[in-house]
């Protein structure tokens, strides 16, 4: 079955530096993969995916996230954070090959906190 | 844009209450999910719905049943609440033919007292 290990629960970055937030997988095949954010006390939004081709994937607000196959991760990243940023983030696994991979797995998510 | 919207943003019931939460979306997806969120467990699947009167349990359906009579309304019911039942849900929807890439709704905070 597939699984999400994301291996941080918190992390504090200072405002303008770089970020990345880890992300683990388990599945044998190439995987549907997702990162979500959400803000405190709201629904989850969409960074970005990846589906297939182009191992390097961008998303929005200035993220991106890179597919290693070798290493089954797929870290998100962020050249210089903003105080917004701070929130919880998501990694999700297309999951469920008898429904077409329409569910999806989700990590248990990483706190980001950011410090002035 | 897709919008997917829940009945209640918070929501306070009694132990023994049947309670509904409502799903709605306006994008003529196919599949609907109910999910719960709790702290340090992330999201856990509910109940999944792939058309109108179809659906499949998640991974943690006990307690819980669903209706879905339209496609674009998705119903998650409590049917006699508990404490343990109190959490953030959270209602996403999907096509069925561009991958599983799911849209949330706001979600509902539900406390049972």
């Amino acid at each position: 079955a597939q699984s999400v290990t994301q291996p941080d629960i918190h992390i504090t970055v200072s405002e303008g530096a770089s970020l990345e937030l880890r992300c683990n997988y388990s599945y044998g095949a190439t995987p549907y993969l997702f990162w979500y954010v959400q803000s405190p006390g709201q629904g989850l939004q969409l960074l970005l995916k990846y589906f297939s081709g182009d191992t390097l994937v961008q998303g929005i607000k200035g993220f991106e996230a890179e597919f290693k196959r070798s290493q089954s991760s797929f870290n998100l990243r962020k050249p210089s954070v903003h105080w917004s940023d701070a929130a919880e983030y998501f990694c999700a696994v297309g999951a469920g090959v008898n429904t077409g991979f329409q569910k999806l797995v989700f990590g248990t998510g990483t706190r980001l906190l950011v410090s002035p | 844009d897709v919008k997917v919207t829940q009945s209640s943003r918070y929501l306070v019931k009694r132990t023994g209450e049947k309670v509904f939460l409502e799903c709605v979306q306006d994008m003529d997806h196919e599949n609907m999910f109910w999910y719960r969120q709790d702290p340090g467990l992330g999201l856990r699947l509910i109940y999944f719905s792939y058309d109108v009167k179809m659906k499949e349990k998640g991974d943690i359906p006990e307690g819980y049943s669903v209706s879905r009579e339209k496609k674009e309304r998705f119903s998650l019911i409590l049917e006699s609440a508990s404490t343990n039942q109190t959490s953030m849900y959270l209602c996403a929807s999907s096509f069925q033919t561009s991958g599983p890439e799911q849209y949330f709704g706001p979600g509902t905070r539900l406390t049972v007292t």
